[in-house]
Formats: C-alpha cells, sequence, structure tokens
C-alpha cells in the first residue's frame, strides 16, 4: 500500500491563480480530510468527506472547494489564491468517521501564494 | 468546546535522559486523545492513543502516555531520549458528538535533543 499521497510537493501560485492539490489513498478508507498547518497553530480542519459524494466544511473552509467523486480521491481546490493561503497543507485518511480512528496522514505540500 | 493545550512550545533534553511533553486538554466526554509526531519537513504519525480503555498507553518507539481524568491531562514520556526523537510533538483530540473524525490539535511541542 502507497498510503495517503500528494501532489505537488511544493508549489508557488501568484495571487488570483488558482489550483488543484491532489489527495488519494488507496486504502479504502471511508473518511478523508484536509489540514492546513501554519507556524504556532497546530493542524486545522478544512474540509472533510465521510464518503463519496458526501462533503462537509471544517473550521477553515473559506477560499477552498473539495469533491469528493470516488473512495480514493479527495482533491483540495484554491480557486482564487491569496497570501493567507501560504501554508502547508495536509491530507489524512481513516477507515471510519469515528472518535476513536486512527487518521494516516499524507507528506504535505507546500504552497507559496506571492 | 473542546480543546487541548500544550504547555511547552519547546523542550530541551540531553541524550539519555527522561522526556516529558505536557498536554492538557478539556471536554465534556470521555475523549479520545492522540499524540502524533512530525519529524522535520515530514507528515504526521501516530505515537499512541487513548480510547477509554487502559488509562496507561503505550505507544512507538518507546513512548507513554497517562490519561489523567482528575487532572484532565495526557502528558507523554519516555525514559530514555535518543537522537532520532527530535521532532514536533502534537497533542489531539477527537471532536464529540456524531459520526465524525474530527480532530483539534494543539499548538505543537518542539523536541530539540543535546548530544
Amino acid at each position: 500500500n502507497a498510503g495517503v499521497t500528494q501532489t505537488p510537493k511544493f508549489q508557488v501560485l501568484k495571487t488570483g491563480q488558482s489550483m488543484t492539490l491532489q489527495c488519494a489513498q488507496d486504502m479504502n478508507h471511508e473518511y478523508m480530510s484536509w489540514y492546513r498547518q501554519d507556524p504556532g497553530m497546530g493542524l486545522r480542519l478544512i474540509h472533510y468527506s465521510v464518503g463519496a459524494g458526501i462533503t462537509d466544511q471544517g473550521e477553515v473552509p473559506n477560499g477552498y472547494n473539495v469533491s469528493r467523486s470516488t473512495t480514493e480521491d479527495f482533491p483540495l481546490r484554491l480557486l482564487s489564491a491569496a497570501p493567507s493561503q501560504t501554508s502547508v497543507y495536509f491530507c489524512a485518511s481513516s477507515f471510519f468517521p469515528d472518535r476513536e480512528e486512527t487518521q494516516y496522514f499524507g507528506p504535505g505540500t507546500r504552497l507559496l501564494v506571492l | 468546546a473542546q480543546s487541548v493545550t500544550q504547555l511547552d512550545s519547546h523542550v530541551s533534553v540531553s541524550e539519555g535522559t527522561p522526556v516529558l511533553l505536557r498536554c492538557n486538554y478539556s471536554s465534556s466526554y470521555s475523549p479520545s486523545l492522540f499524540w502524533y509526531v512530525q519529524h522535520p519537513n515530514k507528515g504526521l504519525q501516530l505515537l499512541l492513543k487513548y480510547t477509554s480503555a487502559a488509562t496507561l498507553v503505550k505507544g512507538i518507539n518507546g513512548f507513554e502516555a497517562e490519561f489523567k481524568k482528575s487532572e484532565t491531562s495526557f502528558h507523554l514520556t519516555k525514559p530514555s531520549a535518543h537522537m532520532s526523537d527530535a521532532a514536533e510533538y502534537f497533542c489531539v483530540v477527537s471532536e464529540e458528538g456524531g459520526a465524525t473524525n474530527k480532530l483539534i490539535f494543539g499548538t505543537g511541542t518542539l523536541l530539540a535533543v543535546q548530544p
């Protein structure tokens, strides 16, 4: 198993550009989520999905869109990038949307918005 | 609302000495608590988790944590630090209520290990 994979590893954008961060898992996990990590703030939840076709907002959803057309993939879209979206983005997944479940994290995407 | 507080942003120890990383939580219910580790420029790896079974939880790489309800604490310990333990550590609580796996992270503790 490759686990949770994310592409790209690094990206530089100009303000106003759009892009998609890719996330995929090969563990047949129902639950997938996106977090952003900023210095001194830990990780904060952006969006999550409890299964294909079902998504919902987390703590900091503004400026981001998601969709879940398959169990394996959960892309995160930045519609119009802003410098405030400079961050490290992590995708995570778990078997079930249960509070006791272990979440597995991808290696992260480092994004710089100029 | 749930939260976790990591009491130290930086901890420095010498190799071979004990490690103590402190975490306090706030929760109305019996919480699910986790410790994750992040090595430089890497993703997060689960060290251990507490889910209302044994209060002393053993994890990977010799780490363990004790859930103390009376003190609302979940401190992470290791008897003897190794250079490879240098990393950032996150105390995490899983959000209460419903079918959810939303995680609430502490702000992290950066562990330095001196030779």
